[in-house]
């Protein structure tokens, strides 16, 4: 089993551009999560998807959309980047929601200039 | 303030001594995490626990939901040890429910 994969693992946009960033799980979990991390601040949830064919805004979505392909893939995109949203980006899955043990992927490195 | 808090943001320890990172939290919760992060950048989960103390291989996790505090213990500590270890507590009211992270403490380990 692969996990939580995540594609790509780094990109450079520049500002205006548009991009998505991909992620998918093989452990058939229900629940998956987009997280941005920046120095020094915690995890920091975007949206989220409980089930399949649900999405659900966290706790910085704006300038983000978020697309729930079927039960395996998540997709977040970046309609028009900003240099605020350079970051580290982190898809996660879990079984019975977000109380319950998220599995990461390796994360995306998204630089805007 | 933030409504979850590690203790301490950094530490630097030689191999083999035991080591204590402390989280507290303001707010009612029904579950607290804790999950390390490599210098690689990957995260791995290590515990999820809502009572008592879990323990797994040279981890132990306590938490005293009275005190709204938890301790992450690592004993015959070891290089590979060397990461940032994040708390999250979970959060459920009424049909609202989120999670809220800690800042992370980054562990050294030295040879």
């Amino acid at each position: 089993n692969a996990g939580v994969t995540q594609t790509p693992k780094f990109q450079v946009l520049k500002t205006g551009q548009s991009m998505t960033l991909q992620c998918a799980q093989d452990m058939n979990h229900n629940s998956m999560y987009w997280y941005r991390q920046d120095p020094g601040m915690g995890l920091r949830l975007i949206y989220y998807s409980a089930s399949e064919g649900t999405t659900d805004k966290g706790e910085v979505p704006n300038g983000y959309n978020v697309s729930r392909l079927n039960k395996r893939e998540f997709s977040l995109r970046l309609e028009s980047a900003a240099p605020s949203q350079t970051s580290v980006y982190f898809c996660a899955s879990s079984d019975r929601g977000l109380g319950y043990e998220q599995y990461f992927g390796p994360g995306t490195r998204l630089t805007v200039t | 303030k933030n409504e979850v808090e590690q203790s301490p943001q950094n530490l630097t320890a030689q191999e083999g001594e035991f080591i204590t990172i402390n989280c507290s939290y303001s707010v009612g919760i029904s579950a607290l995490h804790w999950l390390q992060q490599h210098p690689g950048g990957g995260i791995v989960s290590l515990f999820m626990l809502s009572s008592g103390k879990k323990k797994h291989g040279r981890l132990i996790a306590t938490i005293n939901i009275q005190e709204k505090h938890s301790s992450l213990h690592i004993t015959a500590s070891h290089p590979r040890d060397s990461a940032v270890y994040i708390c999250a507590v979970f959060q459920r009211m009424d049909s609202n429910y989120q999670l809220i992270w800690g800042a992370g403490t980054k562990l050294i380990i030295k040879p």
